[in-house]
């Protein structure tokens, strides 16, 4: 059974980048049957979609975060990770690493999230 | 990219039906039939249970249904029981390979 799990600094400084890596274990980041994706829930509101990554090497972004964000895989450790540049007070959020199967349109598995807080 | 609209809350007593909407537009729900919905407990990582509009994946109780109209997506749960007072939360593919949520409805069974 393919679990997720994230894991970050809890917190950070304001214009800081926010890095969160979400492990894989029991299955494949290669497989091209999934992508894999990040996605955060502020507190106490609803969720927002980050990115996704698909293998080999292509990626898709929340328009409104794109200019910020980067998601990248290493397959050798079965991770991917998200980095999150110049985070201010409202991007403290939990934030959870999801799949996605190609054959249906929908996040299958998520993490149980990890809070990354920002300040000072 | 705007979130989906959903109602703030609903609330139904043990054994009626509830329906939460989820409202979007002609660029995400209106023109797509990948629906997705979503059940979270609090303290807990969202539960798929429906996807592409209708779908439930395996171990999903056949009480949560789902459909669609136009703009407007639709998650109907019989027969409430206590367990299912939760967070629920609708997605959509936007096109281009982009996703957005709904701001969630949380479900109160009285």
């Amino acid at each position: 059974q393919l679990q997720l799990q994230e894991s970050g600094p809890g917190l950070v400084k304001p214009s800081d980048t926010l890095s969160l890596t979400c492990y894989v274990s029991g299955g494949s980041l290669r497989i091209s049957n999934f992508r894999w994706a990040w996605i955060r829930q502020h507190p106490g509101k609803g969720l927002e979609w980050i990115g996704t990554f698909y293998y080999p090497d292509n990626t898709y972004y929340n328009p409104s975060l794109r200019s910020r964000v980067t998601i990248s895989v290493d397959t050798s450790k079965s991770q991917f990770s998200l980095r999150l540049g110049s985070v201010t007070a409202a991007d403290t959020a939990l934030y959870f690493c999801a799949r996605q199967p190609n054959i249906y349109h929908a996040f299958d598995i998520w993490g149980q999230g990890t809070l990354a807080i920002v300040s000072s | 990219q705007s979130a989906l609209t959903q109602p703030a809350s609903v609330s139904g007593s043990p054994g009626q039906s509830i329906t939460i909407s989820c409202t979007g537009t002609g660029s995400d729900v209106g023109n797509y039939k990948f629906v997705s919905w979503y059940q979270q407990h609090p303290g807990e990582a969202p539960q798929l249970i429906i996807y592409d509009g209708n779908k439930r994946p395996s171990g999903v109780s056949n009480r949560f249904s789902a459909s669609k109209s136009d703009k407007t997506a639709s998650l109907t749960i019989s027969g409430l029981k206590a367990e299912d007072e939760a967070d629920y939360f609708c997605c959509s593919h936007d096109g281009g390979s982009l996703w957005v949520f709904g701001g969630g409805t949380k479900l109160t069974v009285l």
